[in-house]
């Protein structure tokens, strides 16, 4: 599975957008991109993944490269609740059970009212 | 929304005691997952398993842990003899088989703390 690499901290106004960057630069073309974040000790939360095309969900979009070298996911009005640490992972899908998350140390999104 | 539920929230044990954590998956997933995060580190993948037997397994998941889906509807984690350092989160996790990119739902996890 492709490494990713991720800014160690974020900052936000509340209401704004935020923007979290996420590098992949060796992706192989059957890896998808997947966004979890992870709410003060509590467990990983799925937010959205992609292959290629860009997505969009209740939670957040997810706008890929062209080159699918790297992705930003977008929180478009974030709030207090989004403060968080969010994970970047991309991860082929290999077979039924061999399929796991590797989380890295993600980039730690701070909401300031 | 259907979730994944943990049991209990919060042990506290002697090292040397045996502890076992429970967790309900989502009915009709197939894949289950232990992950643990010690305070202020990574969350660690320790097992997955599938269709009753362990799929793969991390080097921290040595002989004192082991699994088991004992009745259809629980899987747990036992770790036979706690040390220190077993002081964790853990996590359980599942999800279905839907070909394609699939989607793991954690519980909200298990605080053990050992003393």
């Amino acid at each position: 599975d492709a490494k990713t690499t991720q800014p160690t901290s974020m900052d936000c106004a509340e209401g704004r957008a935020a923007n979290l960057p996420c590098n992949h630069s060796t992706i192989s073309g059957n890896e998808y991109v997947y966004w979890y974040r992870q709410i003060h000790s509590q467990g990983p939360q799925y937010i959205i993944h992609g292959l290629k095309n860009n997505e969009t969900n209740e939670m957040a979009s997810l706008i890929i490269t062209e080159d699918r070298k790297s992705s930003t996911l977008i929180l478009p009005h974030a709030t207090l609740r989004d403060t968080a640490v969010y994970y970047c992972i991309a991860l082929s899908y290999s077979g039924g059970s061999n399929y796991k998350l590797t989380f890295g140390k993600g980039t730690l999104l701070t909401v300031n009212p | 929304e259907p979730e994944v539920t943990q049991t209990p929230s919060h042990q506290v044990t002697q090292m040397g005691q045996e502890v076992i954590l429970r967790c309900v998956p989502i009915s009709n997933h197939l894949y289950f997952y232990w992950y643990r995060q010690i305070l202020g580190q990574k969350v660690e993948f320790l097992v997955s398993f599938y269709n009753n037997e362990i799929s793969e397994k991390s080097e921290i998941f040595d002989d004192q842990f082991s699994v088991e889906r004992p009745d259809g509807s629980n899987f747990t984690l036992k770790i036979r003899s706690t040390k220190l350092e077993d002081s964790a989160m853990y996590f359980c996790a599942s999800r279905e088989d839907r070909g394609g990119a699939n989607v793991l739902t954690f519980g909200a996890g298990s605080r053990l703390t050992v003393l």
